[in-house]
Order: structure tokens, then sequence, then C-alpha cells
């Protein structure tokens, strides 16, 4: 079972360069999140999807871009890192129907921005 | 404005000790309550959750407390192990309407052995 796969695991960058990060999830969800986990701050939104087509601003949007490919795939774009970007980036999916809605992350992306 | 607040960003506890997280929430509409375990290196994965039709679920040594009233609910680790080392999340979120998952700050429990 994948679950939810993000790539890549970790990547630096310098200041002022873009970078795309991938998720895809076989779960067959229609809401998928970006999250970025910093210490002491917790998990904040920074876009979410509900379905296909469709993406919105989460807590912490500047500096980023989303796009929702298809129905499995979810990418998240920095188009200028800023060292301030540097972060531990977490995909996740859920189910939106049902009584259930438990939240299904990816192993993260730890990005530093130099 | 921070819709869940978590406590205690940080907790040491003996082995075979209880730990105790504690989270409050703001938006009465909330009505399904996880908590997310995070081990180092890996994603948070869904550890136990409640929904506030009941007042107390237990799975093992894992137990949430909910406190409608009270807008609280907290998580009791029964005799703690070394393995329980993590950071716990709490989160709240809406079955229907606003589904996405709103996170508390997170708790790093150490466990001495």
């Amino acid at each position: 079972n994948a679950g939810v796969t993000q790539t890549p695991k970790f990547q630096v960058l310098k200041t002022g360069q873009s970078m795309t990060l991938q998720c895809a999830q076989d779960m067959n969800h229609n809401s998928m999140y970006w999250y970025r986990q910093d210490p002491g701050m917790g998990l904040r939104l920074i876009y979410y999807s509900a379905s296909e087509g469709t993406t919105d601003k989460g807590e912490v949007p500047n500096g980023y871009n989303v796009s929702r490919l298809n129905k499995r795939e979810f990418s998240l774009r920095l188009e200028s890192a800023a060292p301030s970007q540097t972060s531990v980036y977490f995909c996740a999916s859920s189910a939106q129907q049902g009584s259930n809605t438990e939240a299904f992350f990816g192993q993260g992306t730890r990005l530093t921005v130099v | 404005q921070q819709q869940v607040k978590q406590s205690p960003q940080s907790l040491i506890v003996q082995k075979g000790g209880i730990s105790i997280i504690n989270c409050a929430y703001e938006n009465t509409a909330f009505d399904y309550f996880p908590w997310y375990q995070q081990f180092p290196g890996k994603g948070p994965a869904l550890l136990i959750a409640i929904r506030p039709d009941v007042s107390e679920k237990k799975e093992g040594r894992f137990t949430i407390s909910f406190n409608k009233s009270a807008k609280q609910f907290s998580l009791h680790i029964m005799d703690s192990q070394p393995g329980d080392s993590a950071t716990y999340f709490c989160a709240a979120s809406m079955t229907g309407g606003s589904y996405i998952p709103t996170f508390g700050r997170g708790t790093s429990l150490i466990v001495h052995p």
C-alpha cells in the first residue's frame, strides 16, 4: 500500500531558485492538502484541493502555487525560494464523504533554502 | 487566530507513567477530533479519534477524554513506554462543510527508560 507518496525527500535550494514538490495518492481521495511544519508552529495549511480542478488558499499561501493535476496528483511550486521557506513539507489526503475524515500523510520533503 | 490550542509544548515522562496532553477548540461546529502521532522523519499518522457524542474513547493504552461544554479534549497515555516518544498533534474538523483538519501546534513527548 503506497498511500501518499512525496518526492523528493530532501532538497537544498539557493535563494531565488524554483522547484516543484510532487505528491500522489492511490486511495481515490477527493481532498488533498499541503502543510508545512516548523518547530513550535505545528502543521500549517498552505493550500488545499477539495476535488480535481479546484484549489484554495490555506493559512500560509504566500510564495507558493499549487496544481491539482488529476485526482491522484497535487503539486506545490515555489517560484522564487526564500530562506523563510526552509521547512518540512507534508502532503496529505482525505476522503471527503462519510463520518471518517482521517488525513493520510506522506513522508515529507525536507527543504533547505540557503 | 489559533482555532485549536495544544499544551504542553513538550513533556518528559518516566517509563510506566501517565502522559497527558490537552487541547482546546473554539469552533463548536467541529465534530471530529483526532490525535496524530509523528515519529522523527515520518509523516503524522492517525492514533485515535473521537466524536462529541461520547465523553471517552479508549484504545489499548491510549484514551481520549472529551468535554463538550468546556470545548476541551485530552489524550492520556497510560503506562508510557520509550517507544511512545514522538510528537503528538491534536486536530479538529467538520464532516461536511469545512472538513479540512485544523491542527494544534504539537507536543513533543519523551519517555525515559
